[in-house]
C-alpha cells in the first residue's frame, strides 16, 4: 500500500518558467512533510519541509503547498534552472518519529 | 563538515553470497537510518538506530538481514545470503538530536546480485 504516490514520473520545463511537482499521501496521520532532491550518484538532500499546521512554506525559489482537506501536497519552483533538474522525493511522517514514508520521486528537467 | 561517508560505493556479487556496507555518519548525529531504494521507487526505511539502539527494525527482513552500531557512530548492514531481489542502492542517513525531520544522507551502495 503506498502511502505517498507520486503520479507524475517525469515533468519537463523551460527555463525561467515554473515548476510544479504534485504530491498524494492518504494517511491522515501524516503531519509533516519533506521535498528531497537527488541528483544522478549521489544521496537525497534535504530541501524544504512543512509542518501540518500550515499551509505554505516558502524559501527562496520553492514553495510547498500543502492542502490537508484534499491530502495534496505541491513544490513550486519559481524560476526554474537547468541546475533543478533532479528528483524530486517528497516524504511524510507521522510523529516525531524520524521516520519518513517516500513517494516514488519525479524526475524534473528544465531545458536552457 | 563532512557528510555521510558510505564504503563501498558499488558492489557486485553473486547470489547466496554475504556482503556488507558500512557508514559513518556526521559527527555528532546520534540518529542513523539504513534505507533501500529499489529502481524507480523511493528510499525505504530498514532500520533506525539512536545511539547504540535499534528503535525501530520492523522493516529489516531480519531471516538475511542484520545491522550493528556498536559504539554509536559508525554501522554495518549485511546481508547473508544475498538473493536477486536484494539488488538495489542502500542509503544511509543521520540527523541531529534536534533536527530529526533533516536526514542527511549519503551517496548510497549500488548493490548488483547476479
Amino acid at each position: 500500500d503506498q502511502q505517498v504516490k507520486q503520479n507524475s514520473p517525469s515533468l519537463s520545463v523551460q527555463e525561467g518558467r515554473i515548476s510544479i511537482l504534485n504530491c498524494d499521501y492518504t494517511n491522515s496521520m501524516f503531519d509533516y512533510f519533506l521535498w528531497y532532491k537527488k541528483y544522478p550518484a549521489e544521496g537525497p538532500t534535504f530541501l524544504i519541509s512543512i509542518s501540518s499546521i500550515k499551509d505554505k512554506n516558502e524559501d527562496g525559489r520553492f514553495t510547498v503547498f500543502l492542502n490537508k482537506s484534499a491530502k495534496h501536497l505541491s513544490l513550486h519552483i519559481v524560476p526554474s534552472q537547468p541546475g533543478d533538474s533532479a528528483v524530486y522525493f517528497c516524504a511524510a511522517s507521522s510523529g516525531n518519529t524520524g521516520k519518513l514514508i517516500f513517494g516514488q520521486g519525479t524526475t524534473l528537467q528544465v531545458k536552457p | 563538515e563532512a557528510g555521510v561517508v558510505q564504503s563501498p560505493r558499488y558492489k557486485i556479487i553473486e547470489k547466496k553470497q554475504p556482503v556488507a556496507f558500512w557508514c559513518n555518519p556526521i559527527s555528532g548525529h546520534n540518529t542513523l537510518y539504513w534505507y533501500r531504494q529499489n529502481l524507480g521507487q523511493g528510499p525505504e526505511l530498514l532500520i533506525r538506530y539512536e545511539n547504540e539502539e535499534a528503535v525501530d527494525d520492523s522493516q529489516l527482513p531480519k531471516d538475511r538481514f542484520s545491522a550493528e552500531r556498536l559504539k554509536g557512530v559508525d554501522s554495518t548492514l549485511k546481508i547473508q545470503p544475498a538473493e536477486l531481489g536484494d539488488s538495489a542502492v542502500y542509503l544511509c542517513a543521520s540527523s541531529s538530536p534536534v533536527g530529526w525531520n533533516e536526514q542527511f544522507f549519503g551517496p548510497g551502495t549500488r548493490l548488483t546480485v547476479l
